[in-house]
């Protein structure tokens, strides 16, 4: 099964407006944490938000914020205010505490993201 | 800028041949990540080393090797190369091993083999 589900293939936005980039995750670890990366068409990834699965607050950091339901095992990731430079690859990313030492990520196929002028 | 480097950016080679590719994790990180983005995998996760020790093998094929040195930096040994291990070769570091513990990446090497 599928750990980390994004069904956005594409998303276009028109600037200075709001998009949400969906997410979800499966997991039967009580502690995991929950990332988003960036990779514009130059390449590399860029590390944008983290929530761990005990925080109770929404993460949040400048115009991103993850929008996290715990129950609904979603972590979506809202920009606000969209930019020209955020048209990017996004990637929803997990990591779980599990047993033994394995602490990588595993990656969704993640979401194309356009901004239109 | 994340702070790990990498090098080279881009490697071609051909099939058959054998490659290194170098990190340099962020100053004061021990763990560092490879991982492998191909069009057809996604991102994958290769293996993972700490403070010089292996401590977690993903997807990692047996003609892959990896090391990490004293200093901390990584090298990634990929051997009888294949076309289809044409792809963007990462590798993160962080501080540690667990939450909240996020990975930086770095710029990534393009490996095209012919």
């Amino acid at each position: 099964a599928q750990k980390i589900t994004q069904t956005q293939p594409g998303m276009f936005v028109q600037e200075k407006e709001a998009v949400t980039l969906d997410c979800t995750y499966d997991t039967s670890d009580p502690s995991y944490g929950l990332f988003w990366y960036k990779q514009p068409s130059s390449g590399e990834m860029i590390f944008l938000i983290y929530q761990g699965s005990y925080d109770q607050q929404n993460a949040t950091e400048g115009r991103y914020s993850l929008n996290f339901q715990k129950a609904r095992k979603s972590a979506n990731l809202v920009i606000s205010a969209s930019q020209l430079g955020d048209s990017a690859m996004y990637f929803c990313a997990m990591r779980e505490a599990g047993s033994g030492s394995a602490r990588q990520l595993t990656f969704g196929s993640g979401t194309q993201l356009t901004v239109l002028p | 800028d994340s702070g790990v480097t990498q090098t080279p950016k881009h490697l071609i080679t051909a099939t058959g041949q054998r490659v290194t590719l170098r990190c340099s994790p962020r100053s004061g990180d021990l763990s560092v990540y490879w991982y492998q983005q191909s069009l057809d995998q996604g991102l994958q996760f290769l293996i993972q080393y700490y403070n010089g020790e292996e401590r977690a093998k993903g997807n990692i094929l047996e003609r892959f090797s990896a090391q990490q040195f004293p200093d901390l930096h990584s090298e990634l040994n990929l051997s009888s190369l294949e076309l289809g291990d044409s792809a963007l070769y990462f590798c993160a570091s962080s501080r540690g091993q667990g939450s909240p513990y996020e990975q930086y990446f770095g710029p990534g090497t393009r490996l095209t083999v012919t």
